[in-house]
Protein backbone atom coordinates (compact mmCIF):
# COMPACT_ATOMS: atom_id res chain seq x y z
CA UNK A 1 0.00 0.00 0.00
CA UNK A 2 1.28 3.44 -0.87
CA UNK A 3 2.35 5.32 1.91
CA UNK A 4 3.51 9.42 3.00
CA UNK A 5 5.59 9.33 5.93
CA UNK A 6 6.68 12.70 7.34
CA UNK A 7 9.62 12.73 9.62
CA UNK A 8 9.46 15.83 11.84
CA UNK A 9 6.43 15.80 14.02
CA UNK A 10 7.03 18.49 15.73
CA UNK A 11 9.45 21.50 15.10
CA UNK A 12 10.13 24.20 16.83
CA UNK A 13 12.51 27.19 15.35
CA UNK A 14 13.82 30.72 16.45
CA UNK A 15 12.75 32.84 14.13
CA UNK A 16 15.03 33.52 10.92
CA UNK A 17 16.35 30.04 11.49
CA UNK A 18 16.28 27.56 8.48
CA UNK A 19 13.55 25.07 7.79
CA UNK A 20 13.62 21.52 6.23
CA UNK A 21 10.99 19.34 6.96
CA UNK A 22 11.02 15.55 5.45
CA UNK A 23 8.80 13.52 3.73
CA UNK A 24 9.10 10.06 1.97
CA UNK A 25 6.77 7.95 0.10
CA UNK A 26 6.54 4.78 -0.68
CA UNK A 27 5.34 4.17 -5.00
CA UNK A 28 7.62 3.33 -7.56
CA UNK A 29 5.36 4.70 -10.41
CA UNK A 30 4.82 8.21 -11.30
CA UNK A 31 3.84 10.60 -8.79
CA UNK A 32 2.18 14.07 -8.06
CA UNK A 33 3.94 15.55 -4.86
CA UNK A 34 2.39 18.28 -2.93
CA UNK A 35 2.97 20.43 0.50
CA UNK A 36 -0.24 21.48 1.73
CA UNK A 37 0.03 24.22 5.50
CA UNK A 38 -2.76 24.78 7.10
CA UNK A 39 -2.71 27.70 9.64
CA UNK A 40 -4.51 27.62 13.14
CA UNK A 41 -8.36 27.17 12.47
CA UNK A 42 -7.93 27.62 9.35
CA UNK A 43 -8.30 25.44 5.65
CA UNK A 44 -5.40 23.04 3.79
CA UNK A 45 -3.86 25.59 1.42
CA UNK A 46 -1.18 24.49 -1.40
CA UNK A 47 2.18 25.84 -0.68
CA UNK A 48 3.93 23.98 -3.74
CA UNK A 49 3.67 20.86 -5.69
CA UNK A 50 5.91 18.98 -8.39
CA UNK A 51 4.17 17.03 -11.26
CA UNK A 52 7.22 16.69 -13.32
CA UNK A 53 10.25 18.73 -14.78
CA UNK A 54 12.95 20.50 -12.64
CA UNK A 55 12.81 18.83 -9.91
CA UNK A 56 13.11 21.95 -7.01
CA UNK A 57 10.03 23.72 -7.24
CA UNK A 58 9.52 26.80 -5.52
CA UNK A 59 6.17 27.76 -3.78
CA UNK A 60 4.22 30.67 -2.07
CA UNK A 61 6.01 32.27 0.81
CA UNK A 62 9.46 31.65 0.12
CA UNK A 63 8.85 27.60 0.33
CA UNK A 64 11.39 25.19 -1.82
CA UNK A 65 10.99 21.10 -2.03
CA UNK A 66 13.70 19.03 -3.66
CA UNK A 67 12.07 16.53 -5.71
CA UNK A 68 14.66 12.98 -5.51
CA UNK A 69 13.40 10.19 -7.22
CA UNK A 70 15.97 8.00 -5.97
CA UNK A 71 15.51 8.34 -2.50
CA UNK A 72 11.57 8.50 -3.02
CA UNK A 73 11.80 11.90 -1.09
CA UNK A 74 10.42 15.62 -1.23
CA UNK A 75 11.51 17.40 1.26
CA UNK A 76 10.37 20.97 2.10
CA UNK A 77 13.09 23.93 3.18
CA UNK A 78 12.80 27.71 3.45
CA UNK A 79 16.15 29.21 4.51
CA UNK A 80 14.70 31.67 6.66
CA UNK A 81 11.47 31.47 9.09
CA UNK A 82 8.59 33.92 10.20
CA UNK A 83 6.77 34.20 13.29
CA UNK A 84 3.64 33.72 10.91
CA UNK A 85 5.17 30.09 9.39
CA UNK A 86 3.64 28.37 12.72
CA UNK A 87 1.59 26.14 11.29
CA UNK A 88 0.82 22.60 10.12
CA UNK A 89 2.50 21.11 7.46
CA UNK A 90 0.99 17.86 5.13
CA UNK A 91 2.90 16.28 2.84
CA UNK A 92 0.91 14.25 0.32
CA UNK A 93 1.07 11.98 -2.86
CA UNK A 94 -1.09 11.41 -5.47
CA UNK A 95 -0.06 8.15 -7.21
CA UNK A 96 -2.93 6.20 -7.55
CA UNK A 97 -2.87 3.38 -10.02
CA UNK A 98 -6.47 3.46 -9.97
CA UNK A 99 -6.23 6.70 -11.63
CA UNK A 100 -8.77 8.02 -8.64
CA UNK A 101 -6.74 10.99 -8.04
CA UNK A 102 -6.85 10.81 -4.46
CA UNK A 103 -4.32 11.67 -2.25
CA UNK A 104 -2.42 9.82 0.60
CA UNK A 105 -1.43 12.39 3.55
CA UNK A 106 1.42 12.39 5.69
CA UNK A 107 1.17 12.53 9.59
CA UNK A 108 1.68 16.06 9.45
CA UNK A 109 4.23 17.98 10.99
CA UNK A 110 3.72 20.99 13.67
CA UNK A 111 5.73 24.03 12.90
CA UNK A 112 6.90 26.41 16.07
CA UNK A 113 8.44 29.46 14.85
CA UNK A 114 9.15 31.23 18.37
CA UNK A 115 9.22 35.65 18.10
CA UNK B 1 -15.48 34.37 -4.15
CA UNK B 2 -15.11 30.93 -2.59
CA UNK B 3 -13.22 28.46 -4.74
CA UNK B 4 -14.91 25.50 -2.61
CA UNK B 5 -17.27 26.64 -0.33
CA UNK B 6 -18.79 24.42 2.72
CA UNK B 7 -21.49 24.97 5.14
CA UNK B 8 -21.96 24.63 7.67
CA UNK B 9 -17.82 25.85 9.05
CA UNK B 10 -19.26 24.71 12.40
CA UNK B 11 -22.03 21.74 14.01
CA UNK B 12 -22.51 20.88 17.46
CA UNK B 13 -25.32 17.74 17.38
CA UNK B 14 -25.77 15.19 19.89
CA UNK B 15 -25.15 11.34 19.83
CA UNK B 16 -28.07 9.77 17.52
CA UNK B 17 -28.90 12.55 15.03
CA UNK B 18 -28.62 12.58 11.71
CA UNK B 19 -26.95 15.74 9.83
CA UNK B 20 -25.51 17.20 6.39
CA UNK B 21 -22.44 18.75 5.41
CA UNK B 22 -22.88 20.82 1.73
CA UNK B 23 -20.40 21.77 0.01
CA UNK B 24 -20.43 23.67 -3.56
CA UNK B 25 -17.01 24.13 -6.20
CA UNK B 26 -17.47 27.22 -8.54
CA UNK B 27 -14.03 26.09 -10.41
CA UNK B 28 -16.13 24.13 -12.98
CA UNK B 29 -14.11 20.83 -11.79
CA UNK B 30 -15.12 17.47 -12.71
CA UNK B 31 -13.65 15.78 -9.40
CA UNK B 32 -14.83 16.31 -5.55
CA UNK B 33 -13.35 14.83 -2.38
CA UNK B 34 -14.58 14.51 1.35
CA UNK B 35 -11.90 14.11 3.22
CA UNK B 36 -11.48 13.59 7.25
CA UNK B 37 -9.35 15.17 9.87
CA UNK B 38 -9.39 13.52 12.80
CA UNK B 39 -8.06 14.93 16.37
CA UNK B 40 -4.33 13.92 15.47
CA UNK B 41 -4.95 15.95 12.54
CA UNK B 42 -4.49 12.91 10.56
CA UNK B 43 -6.56 13.26 7.23
CA UNK B 44 -7.81 10.35 5.16
CA UNK B 45 -9.98 10.76 2.18
CA UNK B 46 -13.33 9.38 2.66
CA UNK B 47 -15.45 9.38 -0.98
CA UNK B 48 -14.62 11.19 -4.32
CA UNK B 49 -16.86 11.97 -7.21
CA UNK B 50 -16.32 12.48 -10.67
CA UNK B 51 -19.16 14.22 -12.53
CA UNK B 52 -21.32 12.89 -10.11
CA UNK B 53 -20.21 9.05 -10.88
CA UNK B 54 -19.08 7.34 -7.21
CA UNK B 55 -15.04 6.53 -7.85
CA UNK B 56 -13.45 6.29 -4.20
CA UNK B 57 -15.83 4.68 -1.40
CA UNK B 58 -12.84 4.18 1.58
CA UNK B 59 -14.06 2.22 4.59
CA UNK B 60 -16.06 4.20 5.76
CA UNK B 61 -19.42 3.13 8.18
CA UNK B 62 -22.64 2.78 6.04
CA UNK B 63 -24.18 6.04 8.21
CA UNK B 64 -21.80 8.13 5.98
CA UNK B 65 -23.72 8.47 2.72
CA UNK B 66 -22.63 10.98 0.22
CA UNK B 67 -25.00 12.65 -3.04
CA UNK B 68 -23.93 14.47 -5.70
CA UNK B 69 -27.02 15.63 -7.13
CA UNK B 70 -24.52 17.40 -9.93
CA UNK B 71 -20.42 17.99 -10.35
CA UNK B 72 -20.42 21.36 -8.45
CA UNK B 73 -21.97 19.94 -5.97
CA UNK B 74 -21.06 17.03 -3.10
CA UNK B 75 -22.80 16.58 0.25
CA UNK B 76 -22.05 14.67 3.08
CA UNK B 77 -25.39 13.21 5.18
CA UNK B 78 -24.28 11.34 8.25
CA UNK B 79 -26.69 9.06 10.42
CA UNK B 80 -26.91 8.24 13.64
CA UNK B 81 -23.94 10.55 14.90
CA UNK B 82 -21.65 8.36 17.01
CA UNK B 83 -18.57 10.24 19.25
CA UNK B 84 -15.91 9.28 17.46
CA UNK B 85 -17.66 10.99 14.36
CA UNK B 86 -15.98 14.30 15.82
CA UNK B 87 -13.60 15.41 13.48
CA UNK B 88 -13.16 18.37 10.68
CA UNK B 89 -14.38 17.53 7.32
CA UNK B 90 -12.86 18.87 4.54
CA UNK B 91 -14.26 19.15 0.83
CA UNK B 92 -12.10 19.29 -2.18
CA UNK B 93 -12.27 18.92 -6.09
CA UNK B 94 -9.85 18.69 -8.82
CA UNK B 95 -9.78 19.63 -12.60
CA UNK B 96 -10.34 15.87 -12.89
CA UNK B 97 -9.96 13.13 -11.90
CA UNK B 98 -5.82 11.22 -11.88
CA UNK B 99 -2.49 12.20 -12.51
CA UNK B 100 -1.59 14.20 -15.14
CA UNK B 101 -0.99 17.94 -13.05
CA UNK B 102 -4.14 17.54 -11.21
CA UNK B 103 -4.10 19.60 -8.24
CA UNK B 104 -6.75 19.46 -5.34
CA UNK B 105 -8.10 22.67 -3.81
CA UNK B 106 -9.78 22.35 -0.51
CA UNK B 107 -12.76 24.22 1.37
CA UNK B 108 -12.17 25.92 4.59
CA UNK B 109 -13.72 22.33 6.49
CA UNK B 110 -16.44 21.61 8.40
CA UNK B 111 -16.13 21.20 12.33
CA UNK B 112 -18.10 18.83 13.74
CA UNK B 113 -18.71 18.04 17.22
CA UNK B 114 -20.83 14.89 18.66
CA UNK B 115 -21.77 15.60 22.48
Amino acid sequence: AQSVSQHNHHVILSEAASLELGCNYSYGGTVNLFWYVQYPGQHLQLLLKYFSGDPLVKGIKGFEAEFIKSKFSFNLRKPSVQWSDTAEYFCAVNADPSNTGKLIFGQGTTLQVKP
Amino acid sequence: DTAVSQTPKYLVTQMGNDKSIKCEQNLGHDTMYWYKQDSKKFLKIMFSYNNKELIINETVPNRFSPKSPDKAHLNLHINSLELGDSAVYFCASSPQRGLSGNTIYFGEGSWLTVV
